[in-house]
Parts: structure tokens; C-alpha cells; sequence
């Protein structure tokens, strides 16, 4: 059993269009994160979700839309696709703070390339 | 602010060599914790260690090893006989207890030789 699953793995797509990536944990947590890994490998969080509510959207474009419909699904949504939002794109989820088990446990990622 | 720094770019060894990847943080949190993540070519992020703050106590695992020194905010990761296998990017990253998210560094990539 995938703890985390992302799909697609592979999404190539135009400039232009909308595209969605979907996340889902069977671990339990309460808190879901989308990563943003760029060419150049780095990586850095985009939002984060508590129990289906916002709590991180760290100044991402308002093109990029998460949407969670229960604590085990975090999709994210882009809206008229640009170049520059090829990239590996990780989703996450984790224990809570300070808990023994307390970790992060990510998806295996999803690249996207814009044409 | 929280930042993790990864000074090492790129790292080139033969296999059988020690390694030691550096990780310097910086955090004003007294509660946090630390973590290093290997990336192989296959892309995926694998958890190699968990650390908190309140516990300096160095760890072994197998060949990795992980020195944690408060008095100097570092959290270094020493591969000894290292082999091809550990060819990847290693990320090292922090969470704090104000901010629920990893801040990453930017990876140091290890190239093992045969």
C-alpha cells in the first residue's frame, strides 16, 4: 500500500492550459503540503492543509489552486499553464508536531512540463 | 527567519571513501527539528533521519552516521565506505515549532565512482 500517491507521475501539457495533479494519503494525518522542486533541484513548500483548511500559501500565483475535500486528498489545480511551471511537484503529508511518529512522508512526485 | 544552508554544491568521491555532507541551520525556535532526505535519480525523496532539538545525541545507522552540534547550528551527515549506490542528492531541512513545514537546503549532490 502507497502511503502517499500522486498521479499523474508525467504530465506534459501547452502553455495555456488547466491542469490538475491529485494527492492522496492513507497514513491518517491531518496535514497535507504541496512541494515545488525546480530544475535546479530546490525545493520549497507551496501550501499546506490542516483537516481541509488553508493554513500555509506561501505567495504562490493565483493560478495554483489547492483543494481539499477530505483530510486525506490534497489536489492541486493550474490554471492557465506557463513555462516556467515545469517543475517536480511533491505532495506530502504529516504526523503532528512534537508526536513521536512526527515526520514527513511524500508522494513520489509528479513532473510537469510546460511546451 | 529559518534557513538551512547546504554549502556544499557537489560532491565527487571514489567508492570506499568517507564522505561528510554539512548542514548549517539557523532558527530563533528553541523547539525544532531537523532531517536529511536523500533524492537517488529515480527522483523519489527518501527519509534517511529525524532529529529534535533537544536531543544532540549523535546517531548511527549502518554506514550513515549524523552529528548534531547545537553550539555550532550544524547537523552533518558522514557516509563512511561509501559505495555507487549512494550516488544522489541529499537534502538537509528544518521544521520548526511556529512554522509546520520543512525548510529545505539546496542539496548537495554525491557522485560515488567505482
Amino acid at each position: 500500500d502507497t502511503a502517499v500517491s500522486q498521479t499523474p507521475k508525467y504530465l506534459v501539457t501547452q502553455m495555456g492550459n488547466d491542469k490538475s495533479i491529485k494527492c492522496e494519503q492513507n497514513l491518517g494525518h491531518d496535514t497535507m503540503y504541496w512541494y515545488k522542486q525546480d530544475s535546479k533541484k530546490f525545493l520549497k513548500i507551496m501550501f499546506s492543509y490542516n483537516n481541509k483548511e488553508l493554513i500555509i500559501n506561501e505567495t504562490v500565483p493565483n493560478r495554483f489552486s489547492p483543494k481539499s475535500p477530505d483530510k486525506a486528498h490534497l489536489n492541486l489545480h493550474i490554471n492557465s499553464l506557463e513555462l516556467g511551471d515545469s517543475a517536480v511537484y511533491f505532495c506530502a503529508s504529516s504526523h503532528p508536531f512534537m508526536g513521536a511518529n512526527y515526520g514527513y512522508t511524500f508522494g513520489s512526485g509528479t513532473r510537469l512540463t510546460v511546451v | 527567519a529559518q534557513k538551512v544552508t547546504q554549502a556544499q554544491t557537489e560532491i565527487s568521491v571514489v567508492e570506499k571513501e568517507d564522505v561528510t555532507l554539512d548542514c548549517v541551520y539557523e532558527t530563533r525556535d528553541t523547539t525544532y527539528y531537523l532531517f536529511w532526505y536523500k533524492q537517488p535519480p529515480s527522483g523519489e525523496l527518501v527519509f534517511l533521519i529525524r532529529r529534535n532539538s533537544f536531543d544532540e545525541q549523535n546517531e548511527i545507522s549502518g554506514r550513515y552516521s549524523w552529528n548534531f552540534q547545537k553550539s555550532t547550528s550544524s547537523f552533518n551527515f558522514t557516509i563512511t565506505a561509501s559505495q555507487v549506490v549512494d550516488s544522489a542528492v541529499y537534502f538537509c531541512a528544518l521544521s520548526t515549532h511556529n512554522t509546520d513545514k520543512l525548510i529545505f537546503g539546496t542539496g548537495t549532490r554525491l557522485q560515488v565512482f567505482p
